[in-house]
């Protein structure tokens, strides 16, 4: 069964709008993980955050854990045609080294 | 480049065929993953690899076997395919085993678009 599960499935937006998508998620984890796929490549991954942490930031990435709320937010911020993509949340389970994916958000920026 | 090389990119059996999917890794990672991707969902893990010569079931193993034939390689076997294996696979490693002490992601390979007719 999935772990998690992104909302909402699908988000269209302009160029230099901002994006978030969420993340939920039904065990404890020890971190939590977001992967971008690109249409018909592999998987690339953006950013981790750890249990113990509540914000974490790259460039233009801004990702939220809330533990004991099991969610998770990434923000996408003055978004650009580039960033259409599928956007996945992973959780990697307590005491498991498997990582398990979401369903998804596909993300579309209209220039 | 580094990272994970997958092969075939594409590759159309027949019902009841068999086939190996190859990953190779040069990054060194001693954990190794196959996964499944069907539209609209997300990624399933089959069988995962946490140290040369050991194995173990994921979500979706049924259908499936692997062998982890060295630190680098581990390999995904269909010994009868059926429709429903139609799916793209993709390969992934990760290092360290232990996710308590992760910093980077699992980086994978580009897929194996796979149709059983």
């Amino acid at each position: 069964s999935q772990q998690g599960e992104e909302d909402p499935q699908a988000l269209s937006i302009q160029e230099g709008e901002n994006a978030t998508m969420n993340c939920s998620y039904k065990t404890s984890i020890n971190n939590l993980q977001w992967y971008r796929q690109n249409s018909g490549r592999g998987l690339v991954h953006l950013i981790l955050i750890r249990s113990n942490e509540r914000e974490k930031h790259s460039g233009r990435l801004r990702v939220t854990l809330d533990t004991s709320k099991k969610s998770s937010s990434l923000l996408i911020t003055a978004s650009r045609a580039a960033d259409t993509a599928s956007y996945f949340c992973a959780t990697d389970r307590y005491n498991t080294d498997k990582l398990i994916f979401g369903t998804g958000t596909r993300l579309q920026v209209f220039p | 480049n580094a990272g994970v090389t997958q092969t075939p990119k594409f590759q159309v059996l027949k019902t009841g065929q068999s086939m190996t999917l190859q990953c190779a890794q040069d990054m060194n990672h001693n954990s190794m993953y196959w996964y499944r991707q069907d539209p609209g969902m997300g990624l399933r893990l089959i069988y995962y690899s946490a140290s040369e010569g050991t194995t173990d079931k994921g979500e979706v193993p049924n259908g499936y076997n692997v062998s982890r034939l060295n630190k680098r390689e581990f390999s995904l076997r269909l010994e009868s395919a059926a429709p429903s294996q139609t799916s793209v696979y993709f390969c992934a490693s990760s290092e360290p085993r232990d996710p308590k002490v992760r910093v980077y992601g699992y980086t994978f390979g580009s897929g194996t678009r796979l149709t059983v007719v």
